[in-house]
């Protein structure tokens, strides 16, 4: 059974930086790309960008770029987000989520529980 | 960058009532067109891939319809686990947009 599960909730205050994990499991991690999506409170899905864990290569929706980090260690079979400089507007839900490829169709078809992030001073 | 809308953006029915919600993209996005289903406090699920292909284990009452730029939703005999939020998402560009979501409550 393919799972994705999240690290816990987060509260930090303005200012620090945090790194979010996301462990798959019940396939092989390094062959699917791994996405991220962020939700701030009662609004839609924003797209963050995406990381192959075969080789990490990444790539950022340009709303997120230089704003957040990916990577991926593939030992232990977990994606990571970091988040640095956080701001109030950083609260959100971050949910990571397998991308499946598909005859150049792409998707996400499993999604981690998502991690409540809470940036408060 | 592929812009995507929704309509409506929220809707109210009852058990057993058919909807309908409309997806369309600013341009031709073919049928790169998937949407998710999110319950409240839950993780996006996928429902239908390729705007018309049932994910494995979603039930039949759900399908999808479209191409280009316009496409569809549709839930027959609306159940109560059906009241949801729904979002659209393409994938013509490695940009991955939503839309900004329906969401079908209680009427």
């Amino acid at each position: 059974e393919v799972q994705l599960v999240q690290s816990g909730i987060e509260v930090k205050k303005p200012g620090e930086s945090l790194k979010i994990s996301c462990q798959a499991s019940g396939y092989t991690f390094a062959t699917y790309w791994i996405g991220w999506v962020r939700q701030m409170p009662g609004k839609g899905l924003e797209w963050m960008g995406i990381i192959y864990p075969g080789d990490s290569d990444t790539r950022y929706s340009p709303s997120f770029q230089g704003q957040v980090t990916m990577s991926a260690d593939k030992s232990i079979t977990t994606a990571y987000l970091q988040l640095t400089t956080l701001k109030a507007s950083d609260t959100a839900i971050y949910y990571c989520a397998r991308r499946i490829v598909w005859e150049n169709h792409n998707w996400f078809d499993h999604w981690g529980q998502g991690t409540q992030v809470i940036v408060s001073s | 960058d592929i812009q995507m809308t929704q309509s409506p953006s929220s809707l109210s029915a009852s058990v057993g009532d058919r909807v309908t919600i409309t997806c369309r993209a600013s341009q031709n996005i073919n049928n790169y067109l998937h949407w998710y289903q999110q319950r409240p406090g839950k993780a996006p699920k996928l429902l239908i891939y390729a705007a018309s292909t049932l994910q494995s284990g979603v039930p039949s009452r759900f399908s999808g319809r479209g191409s280009g730029t316009e496409f569809t939703l549709s839930i027959s005999n609306l159940q109560p686990e059906d009241f949801a939020t729904y979002y659209c998402q393409q994938s013509y560009t490695t940009l991955f947009s939503f839309g900004p979501g329906t969401k079908v409550d209680v009427k």
